[in-house]
């Protein structure tokens, strides 16, 4: 069964800091890959997403993510984190079946500290 | 342009009831999707509607039912309502093979 695995359950990194949030997935083919950010109590937002190409990829609030096929994951980063990227993140995948059913992990909540 | 839009944004529901969660989507958008996020949890699928039509659905009974209507907007209906049923309900809209776009989600509470 396709699955997705976030293996941080909780991050925590100092303002300024590096970050990076791992994310692995089980499937036969390449699927559409994504991150969304959760703030407390909100809906999900797109950061970024993979469909192919280049396996580096910009998205909003510079984050980044890499495709890596060969160890089936996509792990999101950002150089410098702000207190304002404090939420939850959930790397989720698409089955590219013709349907557009998302898979997510379970998230990784990461705290900020001043 | 307003997003995908979600009502009520808080319900609470006694078990056995039923409940009915309503969702606009993003503004050309004609496919629908539900997802149940338990606390703690990512979202889990429970189905898709296009052409009011369902044409997946996930993992989850009979008691999760929903319907689109000809303007592409939705609804997820919940009978027998069980405290495992406690969660955010969140809604995703999106137009063809390409991203979804998730509504802010209603909380419901059942006691």
């Amino acid at each position: 069964a396709q699955s997705v695995t976030q293996p941080d359950i909780h991050i925590t990194v100092s303002e300024g800091a590096s970050l990076e949030l791992r994310c692995n997935y089980s499937y036969g083919a390449t699927p559409y890959l994504f991150w969304y950010v959760q703030s407390p109590g909100q809906g999900l937002q797109l950061l970024l997403k993979y469909f192919s190409g280049d396996t580096l990829v910009q998205g909003i609030k510079g984050f980044e993510a890499e495709f890596k096929r060969s160890q089936s994951s996509f792990n999101l980063r950002k150089p410098s984190v702000h207190w304002s990227d404090a939420a939850e993140y959930f790397c989720a995948v698409a089955l590219t079946s013709g349907t557009y059913k998302y898979i997510f992990g379970t998230g990784t909540r990461l705290k900020v500290l001043a | 342009d307003a997003g995908v839009t979600q009502s009520p944004t808080h319900l609470i529901k006694t078990r056995g009831q039923q409940v009915t969660l309503r969702c606009s989507p993003k503004s050309g958008h004609d496919t629908v999707s539900w997802y149940q996020q338990a606390l703690g949890q990512g979202p889990q699928f429970i189905f898709q509607y296009y052409e009011e039509e369902e044409r997946q659905r996930g993992n989850f009974p009979d008691r999760f039912s929903g319907h689109q209507f000809p303007n592409y907007s939705s609804e997820l209906n919940v009978n027998a309502l069980l405290l495992g049923d406690s969660a955010l309900y969140l809604c995703a809209s999106s137009s063809g093979p390409d991203t979804q776009y998730f509504g802010p989600g209603t909380r419901l509470t059942v006691l």
